[in-house]
């Protein structure tokens, strides 16, 4: 079945503990990126990676770092997590090269940072 | 910059009535518009999209027509049922970009 993985799906975590969610796809998708989802803001890009060893920022980066080693797995990883980081987060794949091309989106990491 | 508004929510409708979810959007060119449904505790799902002008995206009984000249992806269907409560997103990906800008979402809830 193709689908987006995530993990996990439920933090609660303290301020300044780093931690890392991991996203993996299986539909050898060139693209991936990740959002998080706010109440009233809809969902805001955090970065992307357009193939291996090729990430940029989103719309709101600070605090976070990503990286992909291989083309399936892009992980998420807040290296000192703040209050407010929590959020929804959602990693989404899609084949790329055109801008027709559906997202697939994992099912989301929902983080609470105290 | 890109942009997409939507409707305010929360809406809340009887089942079987007519549903309409406002979405506006600001872009250059043709964007790619989208409608994204988010049923409770899940994921997003692609509902139904649309790649150009007058393009009409179609699913599970919803509707949305691309409309160039009032910038609009109004979200639209006949009778709504209970199952169809969920959040709903419009969309849109410029043209060479495979980045989604995302309306606030409009939470939809269909009482029987």
């Amino acid at each position: 079945e193709a689908q987006v993985t995530q993990n996990p799906r439920y933090l609660i975590t303290v301020t300044g503990k780093k931690l890392t969610v991991t996203c993996s796809q299986n539909m050898n998708h060139e693209y991936m990126s990740w959002y998080r989802q706010d109440p009233g803001l809809g969902l805001r890009q955090i970065y992307y990676s357009m193939n291996v060893e090729v990430t940029d920022k989103g719309d709101v980066p600070e605090g976070y770092k990503v990286s992909r080693k291989e083309k399936r797995n892009f992980p998420l990883i807040l290296e000192s997590p703040s209050p407010n980081q929590t959020s929804l987060y959602f990693c989404a794949s899609n084949r790329g090269q055109g801008s027709y091309n559906e997202q697939f989106f994992g099912p989301g990491t929902r983080l609470t940072v105290l | 910059g890109n942009s997409v508004t939507q409707m305010e929510g929360p809406v809340t409708l009887s089942e079987e009535a007519f549903l309409t979810i406002n979405c506006t959007y600001t872009a250059t060119g043709y964007p790619s518009l989208f409608w994204y449904v988010q049923y409770p505790g899940e994921g997003l799902q692609l509902l139904l999209k649309a790649t150009k002008a007058d393009d009409k995206g179609s699913n599970k009984g919803f509707e949305a027509t691309y409309r160039k000249e009032t910038t609009s992806f109004h979200l639209e269907k006949g009778s709504v049922q209970v199952s169809d409560s969920a959040v709903y997103f419009c969309a849109l990906r410029p043209v060479g970009n495979e980045k989604l800008t995302f309306g606030t979402g409009t939470r939809l809830t269909i009482i029987p």
